[in-house]
Order: C-alpha cells, then sequence, then structure tokens
C-alpha cells in the first residue's frame, strides 16, 4: 500500500482556473515537499515543511500556495492556472531534518488546456 | 545557474557491461548526494546515497565513486541488467541553510539485451 497518497492522479484543467492538489503521509515523518516534474525542469523543488511550518519557498509565483492542516497533511492549491503549469507534481517526505533523502508520492498529473 | 550537473544525457549498454554515468556540482557546502532511480510513469525512488567522509559507498551493483577536491561523483553499476533501464538522477542537499534537494537533470540509461 502507498505510504504517500496523493490525490486525484490525473486532473485535467481549463486555463484560469483554480484546482488544489492533495497530499497525505502515513510515514510518522516531520518534514513534507512538494517538487514538480516538466519537459522543461525535470524534478524542480517548490516547497518544504516541517512540523507544519513553511521552511523553504522555491516558487516564484504566489499562484502556488502550501496548505498543511495536519502534520501528516501538505496540499497545494495553484490559482489563475496556466497551460505551463502542466506538469507531474510529486508529494514527498522524510523522518525531519534536512539532508535526509525524501520518499516521493506517486504524483498528480495535471494539464492545464 | 545549474547547480548539479549530469552527463551524459543518455546512455546505452549492453547487458552485462558497466554503465557508468557522472555528476558534477557548483556549491562547495552541499554534503549529502543521493541518487535517485526513476522509470517511466513511476515516481523517483532512492536507489543510493553518499556523504563527503567517504569517497566510496557501494551497494550490490551499484557504487558512487566521489571526488571532494574536484565536486564530482560517478555512479557506476557493474554487469548492467536490462531492468536497470531507467533515468538515474542525481541530487544534492547541504545540511546547513536551504531545505531543497536540488536535482541534476538525469542520465536516461537504457541496457541492451
Amino acid at each position: 500500500d502507498p505510504k504517500i497518497i496523493q490525490k486525484p492522479k490525473y486532473l485535467v484543467a481549463v486555463t484560469g482556473s483554480e484546482k488544489i492538489l492533495i497530499c497525505e503521509q502515513y510515514l510518522g515523518h516531520n518534514a513534507m515537499y512538494w517538487y514538480r516534474q516538466s519537459a522543461k525542469k525535470p524534478l524542480e523543488f517548490m516547497f518544504s515543511y516541517s512540523y507544519q511550518k513553511l521552511m523553504d519557498n522555491q516558487t516564484a509565483s504566489s499562484r502556488f500556495q502550501p496548505q498543511s492542516s495536519k502534520k501528516n497533511h501538505l496540499d497545494l492549491q495553484i490559482t489563475a492556472l496556466k497551460p505551463d503549469d502542466s506538469a507531474t507534481y510529486f508529494c514527498a517526505s522524510s523522518q525531519d531534518s534536512n539532508n535526509q533523502a525524501p520518499l516521493f508520492g506517486e504524483g498528480t498529473r495535471l494539464s492545464v488546456l | 545557474q545549474q547547480q548539479v550537473r549530469q552527463s551524459p544525457q543518455s546512455l546505452t549498454v549492453w547487458e552485462g557491461e558497466t554503465a557508468i554515468l557522472n555528476c558534477s556540482y557548483e556549491d562547495s557546502t552541499f554534503d549529502y548526494f543521493p541518487w535517485y532511480w526513476q522509470f517511466p510513469r513511476e515516481s523517483p525512488a532512492l536507489l543510493i546515497a553518499i556523504r563527503p567522509v567517504s569517497n566510496k559507498k557501494e551497494d550490490g551493483r551499484f557504487t558512487i565513486f566521489f571526488n571532494k577536491r574536484e565536486k564530482k561523483l560517478s555512479l557506476h553499476i557493474t554487469d548492467s541488467q536490462p531492468g536497470d533501464s531507467a533515468t538515474y538522477f542525481c541530487a544534492a542537499s547541504a545540511s546547513s541553510g536551504s531545505w531543497q534537494l536540488i536535482f541534476g537533470s538525469g542520465t536516461q540509461l537504457t541496457v541492451m539485451p
């Protein structure tokens, strides 16, 4: 059974709309992350959270907002979607501090038309 | 600025040969280097990792060689198998400062039977 659950697996959206990508982990990890993978930029770091606090943000656009309602949840809200946002979004987690190799979820494949 | 570089972009070897994948980095504060592999339509998975206290890390057929002075490392896959065909990503992070894991652009390995 997957220990990091991402929903949905596939998502099609229209330009200008808003979507929320869901991530829950059942590994007891304290750190969670979002990464994005596209043909243009393989495995690009977006955000890191530790104990529900934002630790690092490398996403230039405020259209991307992580949301952590519980320690094992880290959702990603994307507003005003653009075709360039089309990518696979991976949620990941690690035990706690940085300098650990995170475990990746199965990803949400987003297509923006 | 690309902080982690990988070469070659793609590599084809015959079954039984040794595949050598190269990685170099810019930031001298990087002190943790995991390698991930990714199969088509799957998420990246940790393969092997090294910290600079050692210049070699071995796990079965997979060996990382690390050269701190030249800021280079390489992944050697001995007795390559068709099942090793995947994209391999070198990554790096620093124990101080940013929480992000920086990925290279990957090497696509094909092992011919």
